[in-house]
């Protein structure tokens, strides 16, 4: 079974500081994993994703997360929050044999003016 | 514009009775899903559909039913078996094969 832990329920930082989200993950098998975002009472919107290649991938609004093997991490960083990333963000893999994914509990960032 | 279309956007339930949310989808993709939304435990699978007239049980299926009858419909119904149905139901769509899902903007369920 693969699985993802967020590390973090609410994460708050100031206006133009580092954003870290924290997302460790569990499989048997090399992962494909991802990082949505949603902002309020929306769906969720993919920001990235990674799928083997390379460990560090860029996604949109700046956002980018590094795929660590050793660690088991895929944690989420942009190096300067603006306000309009205040929302929730979810770390996501593939399950061993489906396509479907399987989400974390989610954690809701805060900036701060 | 291409997307996914859930409604309605909020709904209320009384006790024994049986709902049905509906989503739409005109982006022709294969596959579909629905999830629940709890506070806290992020999103949770209930069903998954890779083509028509096909669908497969998530991790909570129980108490819920769906079908697949057109490629862009997959309605899913909340029977009174669901004893906790107050939840965030977000609808997905993706192509086969890739595991980037596209989400409607999701039904809020209440129980009156």
């Amino acid at each position: 079974a693969q699985s993802v832990t967020q590390l973090g329920s609410h994460v708050s930082v100031s206006e133009g500081a580092l954003v870290l989200l924290r997302c460790n993950y569990s499989s048997s098998v090399p992962p494909y994993l991802f990082w949505y975002v949603q902002y309020p009472n929306q769906g969720l919107q993919l920001l990235l994703k990674y799928t083997s290649a390379a460990t560090l991938v860029k996604g949109i609004n700046g956002f980018e997360a590094e795929f660590k093997k050793s660690e088991t991490s895929f944690h989420l960083t942009k190096p300067s929050a603006h306000m309009s990333d205040a929302a929730e963000y979810f770390c996501a893999v593939t399950r061993g044999g489906r396509r479907a994914l399987t989400f974390g509990s989610g954690t809701r960032l805060q900036v701060q003016p | 514009d291409g997307g996914i279309t859930q409604s309605p956007k909020y709904l209320f339930r009384k006790e024994g009775q049986n709902v049905t949310l509906s989503c739409e989808q005109n982006l022709n993709h294969d596959a579909m899903y629905w999830y629940r939304q709890d506070p806290g435990q992020g999103l949770r699978l209930i069903y998954y559909s890779q083509i028509v007239n096909d669908f497969q049980k998530g991790d909570i299926a129980e108490g819920y039913s769906v079908s697949r009858e057109k490629k862009e419909s997959f309605p899913l119904t909340v029977t009174s078996a669901q004893k906790n149905p107050t939840a965030f139901y977000l609808c997905a769509s993706s192509v086969t094969g890739d595991e980037k899902l596209f989400f409607g903007s999701g039904t809020q369920l209440s129980v009156l």
